[in-house]
C-alpha cells in the first residue's frame, strides 16, 4: 500500500518557472527518497535526505523534509521540456524497504 | 551504483499462460525487491527475495499467483501465473547497495494481458 500521498496529483508549468511537489507520509523514517520515472520506464533515483536531515541539494533540485510533520517537498528549478516526467517520493523504514507515494505528473511546456 | 538488465522490456500474453521475467544485476546484493505499477498507479511492492530463502511476499500477493526464484546473489526471476487482463501492468526489480543510499531499479516489463 501507498506510504502517503502527493500533491498536486498533476503540474503543467512552462520552461524556465520552477516547479514544487510535496509529499507526505504515515510511519518513521531511515531517510526519504524521490525518484523520476518517464513513460512508465524504470525509475531513476534523484536524491535522498536522511531523517536527520532537514534540506539538502543537487544540481536543480532541492527537497526539504520535516519529520514533525511528515512531510517533504521537491523543488525543481528552472525546469526543461526535458523534466516531464512522474515523480515519486518513497519513504525508506524500519521495514528496510521503500514505499512509494501516489506521484506527482509534472508536464514542462516549452 | 549498481547496474539491473530486466528483461523483457514488454510482452503481450494470451490469458491463463504464465510470463516469466529475468533481472540480472551487476553486483551481489543481499535483498531484491519486485513492484508492479499498474496503469496510471504507483508502485507496490510485491515480494523481497533474499538468497537462500523463500521470498516474503506483501498483503494481497501470493506465491502461487508470483513465484520468485532467485538462485544467487546477482539474479532473481518473477513469473506471474494464470495470467488474466487485470495482471495488465509493468513489472519492475529493484536493489539496494548499500544503506541510505538510493536504490536502483531495471528498466521495467510492460505486460498486457489479452
Amino acid at each position: 500500500s501507498q506510504q502517503g500521498e502527493e500533491d498536486p496529483q498533476a503540474l503543467s508549468i512552462q520552461e524556465g518557472e520552477n516547479a514544487t511537489m510535496n509529499c507526505s507520509y504515515k510511519t518513521s523514517i531511515n531517510n526519504l527518497q524521490w525518484y523520476r520515472q518517464n513513460s512508465g520506464r524504470g525509475l531513476v533515483h534523484l536524491i535522498l535526505i536522511r531523517s536527520n536531515e532537514r534540506e539538502k541539494h543537487s544540481g536543480r533540485l532541492r527537497v526539504t523534509l520535516d519529520t514533525s510533520k511528515k512531510s517533504s517537498s521537491l523543488l525543481i528549478t528552472a525546469s526543461r521540456a526535458a523534466d516531464t516526467a512522474s515523480y515519486f517520493c518513497a519513504t525508506d523504514g524500519t521495514a528496510r524497504q521503500l514505499t512509494f507515494g501516489s506521484g506527482t505528473q509534472l508536464t514542462v511546456l516549452p | 551504483s549498481a547496474v539491473i538488465s530486466q528483461k523483457p522490456s514488454r510482452d503481450i500474453c494470451q490469458r491463463g499462460t504464465s510470463l516469466t521475467i529475468q533481472c540480472q544485476v551487476d553486483s551481489q546484493v543481499t535483498m531484491m525487491f519486485w513492484y508492479r505499477q499498474q496503469p496510471g498507479q504507483s508502485l507496490t511492492l510485491i515480494a523481497t527475495a533474499n538468497q537462500g530463502s523463500e521470498a516474503t511476499y506483501e498483503s494481497g500477493f501470493v506465491i502461487d499467483k508470483f513465484p520468485i526464484s532467485r538462485p544467487n546473489l546477482t539474479f532473481s526471476t518473477l513469473t506471474v501465473s494464470n495470467l488474466s487482463p487485470e495482471d495488465s501492468s509493468i513489472y519492475l526489480c529493484s536493489v539496494r547497495p548499500r544503506t541510505n543510499y538510493g536504490y536502483t531499479f531495471g528498466s521495467g516489463t510492460r505486460l498486457t494481458v489479452v
